[in-house]
């Protein structure tokens, strides 16, 4: 264990659904962040957030909404997504926002039919 | 592109037999990390190695990196089937206005018993 969990694991949803990724870290870190991984590309960095504040914004769709209530925890919130959104989310943490080592959760498998 | 860009894609070798990848990047580095991913699960954080320091060890891994040249490269030795996995490098540079680690497409790993 990594010390970063994601909920849920698996995730099935229609384009017109509405629903949400949970990413938990215990160890104490000041930066998070959601990186998109589809088959055969590199890892997408979507979001950064630095002691709660989002510190970059890779041009990602408005259909993907994040947010971060507090440095232990991040949520992303899906609504009207499309078929090419299907990919790997995952979740990571870092002690401080510049480069340092990152502790990935197992991610979240979407699916959007 | 200024990610690491990992040599070669895909790697198919037998248990015993060493592993070696790749990594190429454009841009000054402050160090280079490199990470393993199990099929469908989060990365974990293998090694760095700092941009003053030529060769690591860990394990059965061994790293190197030319800065003169830009390349970085994962060996692993007497690799078992517990090795298949992706391995991705992410050098950590400076983009943007702040320091940042930039993956690339990975190296597919298949170790055959």
């Amino acid at each position: 264990e990594t010390g970063v969990t994601q909920t849920p694991r698996h995730l099935v949803m229609g384009m017109t659904n509405k629903k949400s990724l949970k990413c938990e870290q215990h160890l104490g870190h000041n930066a998070m962040y959601w990186y998109k991984q589809s088959a055969k590309k590199p890892l997408e960095l979507m979001f950064v957030y630095s002691l709660e504040e989002r510190v970059e914004n890779n041009s990602v769709p408005s259909r993907f909404s994040p947010e971060c209530p507090n440095s232990s925890h991040l949520f992303l919130h899906l609504h009207t997504l499309q078929p090419e959104d299907s990919a790997l989310y995952l979740c990571a943490s870092s002690q401080d926002f510049g480069g340092e080592t990152q502790y990935f959760g197992p991610g979240t498998r979407l699916l959007v039919l | 592109s200024q990610q690491g860009e990992e040599d070669p894609q895909a790697l198919s070798i037998q248990e015993g037999e060493n592993a070696t990848m790749n990594c190429s990047y454009k841009t000054s580095i402050n160090n280079l990390q490199w990470y393993r991913q199990n099929s469908g699960r989060g990365l974990v954080h293998l090694i760095l190695i700092r941009s003053n320091e030529r060769e690591k060890h860990s394990g059965r891994l061994r790293v190197t990196l030319d800065t003169s040249k830009k390349s970085s490269s994962l060996l692993i030795t007497a690799s078992r089937a517990a090795d298949t996995a992706s391995y991705f490098c992410a050098p950590r540079l400076f983009s943007g206005g702040y320091n940042k680690l930039i993956f690339g497409a990975g190296t597919r790993l298949a170790v055959h018993p």
